[in-house]
This record gives structure tokens, sequence and C-alpha cells, in this order.
């Protein structure tokens, strides 16, 4: 069965370092998005993004966060400066419609830690 | 307080029994989706609910959306090790997902 996978699984930077988060959607999959999890908490939206361009955004999603698509498969989220309360869990999803058609399959998800 | 509430917490139940999750949505819900996290993994979909009244099956797990469309429940059957994780639900709010606080189910045999 088709999966999103995202790279890396865990990944350790220093405070102030940007940070770049992968994610392979599934191939067929036209909406995209990010959620985070900090330890213990729920599972938070970050920011959807489709046709090329974001459809909607959080209050987390700052100036520091930006999303692109560079290829057909690719999808990546770019901390720019990383802070101590960015580590978390960061989940990759994508859906083949928008929500109220078909549910978001999610990755297993990238573990940031921020020294 | 939480657009979505979950209940129980934790759940810890003997193989073979049976047991129930809540979500009730303080607004109106559109589209209710049950997912399941094994512990520090992604999410897994089980079910999705759209309309008031619905109720879906797959495998011991049933779901059902009530008629006011505003809290729905998660039923096991016979419960299995298997069956231990968080189970979340999350409501569509357009272009999103919002979920609930999470109900962590061990089993223990």
């Amino acid at each position: 069965e088709p999966e999103v996978t995202q790279t890396p699984s865990h990944q350790v930077t220093q405070m102030g370092q940007e940070v770049i988060l992968r994610c392979v959607p599934i191939s067929n999959h036209l909406y995209f998005y990010w959620y985070r999890q900090i330890l213990g908490q729920k599972v938070e939206f970050l920011v959807s993004f489709y046709n090329n361009e974001i459809s909607e955004k959080s209050e987390i999603f700052d100036d520091q966060f930006s999303v692109e698509r560079p290829d057909g498969s690719n999808f990546t989220l770019k901390i720019r400066s990383t802070k101590l309360e960015d580590s978390a869990m960061y989940f990759c999803a994508s859906s083949q419609q928008g929500i109220r058609n078909q549910p978001q399959h999610f990755g297993d998800g990238t573990r940031l830690s921020i020294l | 307080s939480q657009e979505l509430e979950q209940s129980p917490q934790s759940l810890i139940v003997q193989e073979g029994k049976n047991l129930t999750i809540n979500c009730t949505s303080s607004k109106t819900l559109y589209g209710l989706y049950w997912y399941k996290q094994k512990y520090g993994e992604g999410l897994i979909f089980l079910m999705m609910l759209q309309k008031g009244g619905e109720e879906k099956s797959h495998e011991k797990i049933t779901a059902k959306l009530d008629e006011k469309k505003q809290q729905s429940s998660l039923h096991i059957t016979a419960s299995q090790p298997s069956h231990a994780g968080i189970y979340l639900c999350g409501a569509d709010r357009g272009d999103k997902l919002i979920f609930g606080t999470g109900t962590r189910l061990q089993v223990f045999p």
C-alpha cells in the first residue's frame, strides 16, 4: 500500500540553525499538510498546501517557517532559525482530494530536537 | 476548554474485554476522523464519518457519529494486545484537521 515517507526520522540541531524536513507524499495525492506534536501534547496543524500555494496556516506557522514543493515528488518544511520550543515530532500528511472528501494519510514523522 | 475532548484520557483493559472511547466537539462536526498512533510513530487512519447517525466497522472496531453531529464514539470488541496505542479523533475544519487530546489504551493479557 502506498505510504507517506519522511526523512530524516530524527534530526538534532543547534538553536539558531536552519533545518529542512523532507516528505514524499503518496504519488497521486494533491493536498499536503504539516502537523507537529510536542511531547505529551496534542497533534497541532501547521500548514496546508495545494496547487503550489499555502491554503491555510496556523498561528504557529510564522515567518520562520516555510514550505516548498521543489519537484513533483518532495514536500519540504523549512525552519529558518530554530528555537528550543521547536523541538517536537513533525508529521507530513497528504490526501487525494480536500479533507471533506478523502482522509489524510500521515508519515511516521521526524523527531526534531533543538539543543 | 478544548474544541475536541476525548474521554477517557487513558484506559487499561484485560484482553478480550470491550471498550468505548468518546470524542465530543464544541462545534458541529462536518467530518470526524479516527486515527491510531503507536508510541513515537505516525498516525494510522482508521475511519471517517461524515453523516449524522453514520456507523462504520472494520474488523473489531466500530465508530459512530451521533445524529446531532457533535459526538463520536469508537468501540472495540474483544480487545487484543494489538489494539494498544493512542486513539485520536480529528475534526474536519476546512483545510485542516483539529485533533482531540487522545486516549491511551493498554491491553493486558
